[in-house]
Parts: structure tokens; C-alpha cells; sequence
């Protein structure tokens, strides 16, 4: 299947600094990526879907300018937590989809720790 | 809104079969899929079921889909303890174009 790799696996910050992850499609082109957070022992939840060249798009209650999304290319799309705070430590997922109508294909996750 | 529900915690014997079900809500749902998280890991894509399909078989899975009743299931035959993990069950909205996620079942398997 397609691979997504998603950069750094874990990352501790102290409270106020920022994070940026990087979620890549290695094989494939993807329009569209996916954000997901996933509290402990919860399920994934949607955070944004970023879309190649344009704005992301942000699901109620995710504040944009906390969480910024930047698609630059086709293959490689990063998430910036800004101003991060213990509340945000959490396991951020991508995903990516190499078309309409695809399976999606994960990455393996990054662990964020504040501090 | 859309919604996928599935029960939180099965338990099998090694050898025996599961079977984790999941319902969901929209009816436009094009894809649906199964994945499996281990502690700590990312997500696995397991399998997945297009909308037109019934039933989908890959080996020791075994896919299950009523769109009708909008229920869909996954069969694991001679469940093995490396298959304890959690199973996300998650629907492409295609009306909200975007991936959802149920709750996760979490499968134990125990000798």
C-alpha cells in the first residue's frame, strides 16, 4: 500500500514554544490530507482537512490560528501547534489519500508532550 | 451530523472468531474501513468495503456490510493474541467529504 510519513514521532516542548509535524506522502500525490487528534483511550478526531494550494479546512471548536495547517505541495503537509500548552499534549495523526474516492493511508503518529 | 458507534471492549479465546460490529448514520458513505491501532502505534489499514459491496473476504478477515440496516462488521477467524489491539471502524462521508472514526473497539484475546 501507500506510505505516509509523518515527522517527528514524538516531540516534548515547554508550554508557549512551537511545534511543526510533517505528514509526506512518499509514493503518491495528495490532494487532500487529513488531521486527526486522539486523546488517550478516545477515538481519532477530525481536526482539519488540508487541502494542496488552498486554505484548510478547520471542524468546529479547532481554533486555526492555534493549530496552523500549510499544504505547500502535493506530497508534504505540516501542522504547527503555536503557543503550545500541556492541554495539547496529545497523539496527532495524518492522513492522505491519493485521490477521490481512495482508501486513506495513515501516518504513524507523533506523541507531543508539553511541559 | 454523521455518527459511527461501535461497542468498546470485546473479549475471545485464542482460536475462537470475532466479531466487532459498527453502525453509522449517513447514508452517502462511499467507502468504509477497518483499522487496527496497536499501544502506542499508528493507525493499520486492515481492510475496506466500497458501498456497492456485501461482503469483502482477505484471508483470515471477513467484511461484512448492510447498507440497508447501515451496519457493517469484521469477522477475524482463529483470533490470535497478536491481534489484540484496537479496531477503528471508519466511514468516508461522502455528503461531508471527510473520514469518520467510531470509538474503537478494544479486542483481548486471552489463552
Amino acid at each position: 500500500g501507500a506510505v505516509v510519513s509523518q515527522h517527528p514521532s514524538r516531540v516534548i516542548c515547554k508550554s508557549g514554544t512551537s511545534v511543526k509535524i510533517e505528514c509526506r506522502s512518499l509514493d503518491f500525490q495528495a490532494t487532500t490530507m487529513f488531521w486527526y487528534r486522539q486523546f488517550p483511550k478516545q477515538s481519532l478526531m477530525l481536526m482539519a482537512t488540508s487541502n494542496e494550494g488552498s486554505k484548510a479546512t478547520y471542524e468546529q471548536g479547532v481554533e486555526k490560528d492555534k493549530f496552523l495547517i500549510n499544504h505547500a505541495s502535493l506530497t508534504l503537509s505540516t501542522l504547527t501547534v503555536t503557543s503550545a500548552h500541556p492541554e495539547d499534549s496529545s497523539f496527532y495523526i495524518c492522513s492522505a489519500r491519493p485521490g477521490m474516492n481512495t482508501e486513506a493511508f495513515f501516518g504513524q503518529g507523533t506523541r507531543l508532550t508539553v511541559v | 451530523g454523521e455518527d459511527v458507534e461501535q461497542s468498546l471492549f470485546l473479549s475471545v479465546r485464542e482460536g475462537d472468531s470475532s466479531v466487532i460490529n459498527c453502525t453509522y448514520t449517513d447514508s452517502s458513505s462511499t467507502y468504509l474501513y477497518w483499522y487496527k491501532q496497536e499501544p502506542g502505534a499508528g493507525l493499520q489499514l486492515l481492510t475496506y468495503i466500497f458501498s456497492n459491496m456485501d461482503m469483502k473476504q482477505d484471508q483470515r478477515l471477513t467484511v461484512l456490510l448492510n447498507k440497508k440496516d447501515k451496519h457493517l462488521s469484521l469477522r477475524i477467524a482463529d483470533t490470535q493474541t497478536g491481534d489484540s489491539a484496537i479496531y477503528f471502524c471508519a466511514v468516508f462521508s461522502g455528503g461531508y467529504n471527510k473520514l469518520i472514526f467510531g470509538a474503537g473497539t478494544r479486542l483481548a484475546v486471552h489463552p
